[in-house]
């Protein structure tokens, strides 16, 4: 199976930062991975699918790059509505597995 | 607008069964591939079982392989969930989650989640 690790695990920004989260592959996965935002209590959000195309109705300040191995998130302009915990997912025809997370917290 | 709603959640002694549920509206749930996912208590999350949109082929993670079943009533709108010989690790949130296509994709639309807790 995939492994899936994010960098960093605790993230602290300001309202107003850009900031970058991390997550990489144990081996090429091509682009089949997606990000999701997910709120205490609240079930995940879909942001990012195939590493960089913005699902609809998500903000224009998320965006998703990376192929192979590497892959970012970068959130622009961070509002308060961002701070969550963010989780990347690979994706294939038979099986999937989910990052362990980055908490995005308020400096 | 899409709707998922799961049920059967609750309270369960180890090497017991419990049947998940969740009823999708909003779209033709015969025409996406459909999910379960999982978020244990402090951890992350973890897909759990996923069926193609005409339920022929079927997956799942390793830890659940041999006791889980998913399954699908297109004609219901409503995936299920089997769940047998439980584990207190299989204690968590149970989310069922819409793919993007008709097999494994992306997860587009999730419902709020049910509860399994696995206790003596």
């Amino acid at each position: 199976d995939v492994q899936m690790t994010h960098f960093p695990s605790t993230l602290s920004a300001s309202v107003g930062d850009r900031v970058t989260i991390t997550c990489r592959a144990s081996r090429s996965i091509s682009t089949w991975m997606a990000w999701y935002q997910q709120k205490p209590g609240k079930a995940p959000i879909l942001l990012i699918y195939r590493a960089s195309s913005l699902k609809n109705g998500v903000p224009s300040r998320f965006s998703g790059s990376g192929s192979g191995t590497d892959f970012t998130l970068t959130i622009s302009n961070l509002q308060p509505d961002d701070f969550a915990t963010y989780y990347c997912q690979h994706y294939r025809s038979d099986s999937s597995s989910f990052g362990q997370g980055t908490r995005l917290e308020i400096k | 607008q899409v709707q998922l709603v799961e049920s059967g959640g609750g309270v369960v002694q180890p090497e017991k069964s419990l049947r998940l549920s969740c009823v999708a509206s909003g779209f033709p749930l015969r025409s996406y591939g459909m999910h379960w996912v999982r978020r244990a208590p402090g951890r992350g999350l973890e897909w759990v079982a996923g069926t193609s949109y005409d339920g022929n082929d079927k997956h799942y993670t390793d830890s659940v392989k041999g006791r889980f079943i998913v399954s699908r009533d297109n004609s219901k709108n409503t995936l299920y969930l089997q769940m047998n010989r439980l584990r207190s690790d299989d204690t968590a949130v149970y989310y069922c989650a819409k793919a993007r296509t008709g097999g494994m994709d992306a997860f587009d639309f999730w419902g709020p989640g049910t509860m399994v807790t696995v206790s003596s």
